[in-house]
């Protein structure tokens, strides 16, 4: 239940594209769903996150969809860069317990071709 | 500048040793974690603090121990009892109340011979 399942594992577009990554999750009580990028060698930077009670969140290029009926939320990224190759995480949170804990999805890995 | 500091960013130890990592924060963030990265494996949680002198165990906490003896700061020790220590670890930092988001430093990757 606590688990956030991620796909694809890798993903390659080229310039100008719209990659989009998917994550779900089972366990309704969550309420807070971060998007993070990684960059090789570096930590984890927050890219872009939604609460449950808007079905899509926009900033610049990057946009999270959220679907709460389904129990899924996705990352699009219009328009595109080479820079923008990176890995990608969804993240989930929601009480437990009085913590603060995140649960990771496993990762997408971005490549954007010139 | 206010964030997160981990340091070294690259450490070698042998087999057997115990190694400590430094993670400090300038964020007068109440909340620490610990990470460790493997390939494809996402990020997983070793240990969490939310208050000075407190931490609980996260997923993966064997042959791992942490302090919190000041707010800024959470070393994680490596002990020789952790079966696969060579790893990415990352640390990060909240607030408790009425938010998620975690800010993680830069990571140290440790290789142990």
């Amino acid at each position: 239940q606590q688990q956030v399942k991620q796909s694809p594992q890798s993903l390659i577009v080229q310039k100008g594209g719209i990659p989009i990554i998917n994550c779900a999750y089972e366990n309704t009580a969550f309420d807070y769903f971060p998007w993070y990028q990684q960059f090789p060698g570096k930590g984890p930077a927050l890219l872009i996150a939604i609460r449950p009670d808007v079905s899509e969140k926009k900033e610049g290029r990057f946009t999270i969809s959220f679907n709460k009926s389904a129990k899924q939320f996705s990352l699009h990224i219009m328009d595109s860069q080479p820079g923008d190759s990176a890995t990608y995480f969804c993240a989930a949170a929601g009480p437990q317990g009085g913590s603060e804990k995140l649960v990771f999805g496993k990762g997408t890995k971005l490549t954007v071709n010139p | 500048d206010g964030g997160i500091t981990q340091s070294p960013k690259y450490l070698f130890r042998k087999e057997g040793q115990n190694v400590t990592l430094s993670c400090e924060q300038n964020l007068n963030h109440d909340a620490m974690y610990w990470y460790r990265q493997d390939p494809g494996q996402g990020l997983r949680l070793i240990y969490y603090s939310q208050i000075v002198n407190d931490f609980q165990k996260g997923d993966i906490a064997e042959g791992y121990s942490v302090s919190r003896e000041k707010k800024e700061s959470f070393p994680l020790t490596v002990t020789s009892a952790q079966k696969n220590p060579t790893a990415f670890y990352l640390c990060a930092s909240s607030i408790v109340k009425g938010g998620h988001e975690q800010y993680f430093g830069p990571g140290t990757r440790l290789t142990v011979t």
